[in-house]
């Protein structure tokens, strides 16, 4: 089982939409990151957030510590946000050694 | 100007080849990763440098060598490439190791035919 689980693995909404996508995740950590990736490859960070709730435009990121769960939603969804986006979280065992293991994504579609 | 960028984009090579992507960033930041993410779209760090120096090796098979002449640099080396190399390879850089957003490069297509 990996240690970060996002749902769903595939998502179609049509345009206007709003969008949950869910993580979930087994380990301590030190923060949590959100990344989208584009149908033409590039990675782009969206959120790093060890607690609460961040908002960027049309995205919300939150967070819960105690039940090892984040949300990503995306209000009024447009096709241009159609890319995959990945959960990520950061732990290390102390010093420098902090990593991030991702989730295996979210394809999310918008139609016009 | 681009804030990671790697050279190069793609490269296409015969089983047994050795070769090199190069990795620069911009920024200022003092830590660099290598990642590779799969044919199943599935990511994976391989090594992190902070200050030049050699933080995470993560089970990766030695012939992958990753060197920092600098902070601003993180190459990796793959000698005798095998068929499951073939991936995409992405460097990324942040401030310091923790709880710091990565930027990312573009990505280096490698095909092992």
């Amino acid at each position: 089982k990996n240690e970060v689980e996002q749902s769903p693995q595939n998502l179609t909404a049509q345009e206007g939409e709003f969008i949950t996508i869910n993580c979930s995740y087994s380990v301590g950590i030190s923060a949590l990151h959100w990344l989208q990736q584009h149908p033409g490859g590039g990675i782009v960070s969206l959120f790093m957030l060890s607690s609460g709730k961040k908002k960027h435009g049309r995205l919300i990121a939150t967070i819960n510590i105690q039940e090892k769960h984040s949300s990503l939603h995306i209000t009024a969804s447009h096709p241009r946000d159609s890319a995959v986006y990945i959960c990520a979280v950061e732990a290390g065992s102390g010093g420098s050694n902090y990593k991030l293991t991702f989730g295996k994504g979210t394809l999310l579609t918008v139609n016009p | 100007d681009t804030a990671v960028s790697q050279t190069p984009k793609y490269l296409v090579t015969q089983m047994g080849n050795d070769k090199s992507i190069k990795c620069e960033q911009n920024l200022g930041h003092d830590t660099m990763y290598w990642y590779k993410q799969d044919s199943k779209k599935f990511l994976k760090i391989m090594f992190s440098y902070n200050n030049k120096e050699l933080i995470i090796n993560e089970t990766v098979p030695n012939r992958f060598s990753p060197k920092s002449p600098d902070k601003a640099h993180l190459n990796l080396h793959i000698n005798s490439l095998e068929l499951g190399d073939s991936a995409v390879y992405f460097c990324a850089s942040s401030i310091q190791t923790e709880t710091y957003e990565q930027y990312f490069g573009p990505g280096t297509r490698l095909t092992v035919t």
